[in-house]
Parts: C-alpha cells; sequence; structure tokens
C-alpha cells in the first residue's frame, strides 16, 4: 500500500509487556511519521523524523519512542504498553516540507494491550 | 501549532445527491492541503490536494475550494454513489500535518 509496510498487522499485549512496530518504505522519502487513531479522534502525531538519525516529538508522544537508524525504517516502541495504548497506529512518510506532496499511509497495525 | 476543525462529524446523502465537508485551520503559514478517505479497515488515501496559491481544484467529481483570507477549504462531491461511503479528513501542513478528525459519510442507495 503506497510504498509503505507495516508489521506486525494485528497484535494482543499484556499490560506491562513491550513490542516494536516496524514501518519500511520503498519511496526514498525523507519524512516518516507515526500516527494513532482512536474512535472520534482523528488522526495524532505520536514522533515523526525528517530524515535518517533524526526523531522528533509529536502530540502525543509519552509512552512511546522511535529510531530511525535506516532512511527506508521507522520504528516505535512501546517499552511497558498501558491499556491506554490501544490503538490503531499508522504509518506514513512523505518527501520533504518544501515539495508540497502528501504523505503515503500503511494499512495499520491494531494493538489491543489487556 | 495549527488546529484544524472539520465538520460535519457524520453526513447521509442520498445516492446521485452532493456532499459537502468543511475545514477550518488557525495557521496561516499553512501552504497545502490534503483531503484523504479512509475505507474501514485500511489507512487514509489521498484524493484530492490543493496548494496555497490555487483557489479551487477539480479531479472528476470531486472538487477542493480553498478561501486562504478566511482559512477554510472545502471538499466537494457531486453524483455520489454507495461507494463513496467512508470516513474523509483533511489535513493542512506547515511543516508538520495536522488533521481534522473526520467526517463518516454515508450514501444511502
Amino acid at each position: 500500500n503506497a510504498g509503505v509496510t507495516q508489521t506486525p498487522k494485528f497484535r494482543v499485549l499484556k499490560t506491562g509487556q513491550s513490542m516494536t512496530l516496524l514501518c519500511a518504505q520503498d519511496m526514498n522519502h525523507e519524512y516518516m511519521y507515526w500516527y494513532r487513531q482512536d474512535p472520534g479522534m482523528g488522526l495524532r502525531l505520536i514522533h515523526y523524523s525528517v530524515g535518517e538519525g533524526t526523531t522528533a516529538k509529536g502530540e502525543v508522544p509519552d509512552g512511546y519512542n522511535v529510531s530511525r537508524l535506516k532512511k527506508q525504517n521507522f520504528l516505535l516502541g512501546l517499552e511497558s504498553a498501558a491499556p491506554s495504548q490501544t490503538s490503531v497506529y499508522f504509518c506514513a512518510h512523505s518527501p520533504g516540507v518544501h515539495s508540497n506532496q502528501p504523505q503515503h499511509f500503511g494499512d495499520g497495525t491494531r494493538l489491543s494491550i489487556l | 501549532g495549527e488546529n484544524v476543525e472539520q465538520h460535519p462529524s457524520t453526513l447521509s446523502v442520498q445516492e446521485g445527491d452532493s456532499a459537502v465537508i468543511k475545514c477550518t485551520y488557525s495557521d496561516s503559514a499553512s501552504n497545502y492541503f490534503p483531503w484523504y478517505k479512509q475505507e474501514l479497515g485500511k489507512g487514509p488515501q489521498l484524493i484530492i490536494d490543493i496548494r496555497s496559491n490555487v483557489g479551487e481544484k477539480k479531479d472528476q467529481r470531486i472538487a477542493v475550494t480553498l478561501n486562504k483570507t478566511a482559512k477554510h477549504f472545502s471538499l466537494h462531491i457531486t453524483e455520489t454513489q454507495p461507494e463513496d461511503s467512508a470516513v474523509y479528513f483533511c489535513a493542512a501542513r506547515e511543516v508538520q500535518f495536522y488533521f481534522g478528525t473526520g467526517t463518516s459519510l454515508t450514501v444511502i442507495p
């Protein structure tokens, strides 16, 4: 989907467990993003990256960490999962800010924390 | 930061009628405005976009208008079809993308 692969597609965790969500893009874009989507709340930005080796906080970063060691990959980590992190997580990528080009989204990772 | 408001949150229309979704933004520095369609179980997909130096853009049954002075932009879908039923999101970009909270459109056959 739009050159974005998210793994896994579904996951159920217990409170306190950790996991990493992987996003891979094949369009050589500079910017990558992680969003969470909850009913009635739209898309909320967790963290984003403007290039390899860089990361920045978005609107709701608490409880999450990210890394961008390679340009094509953006990893989202939950160190100690909480029920409030039950959500659908979307990765996206786009060219740089001056290009006025859209984001391309993956199909999401559905995560449930029990 | 930017604040994007989207209305209505739900919209039902008869097949063949038009649908209009409106968004406002707060940051006059925003210069790019995409619209996304999200079907159940899928990620958002771009359907049309507009840049700040353009007032209107059309693509078949879909059009977007932008009023920079009033800081609002709208999505217009004409001759709606059942397959148009989905959730639609507007967004505004200065550096990051800021999204509206979505409109759930139902087209009644």
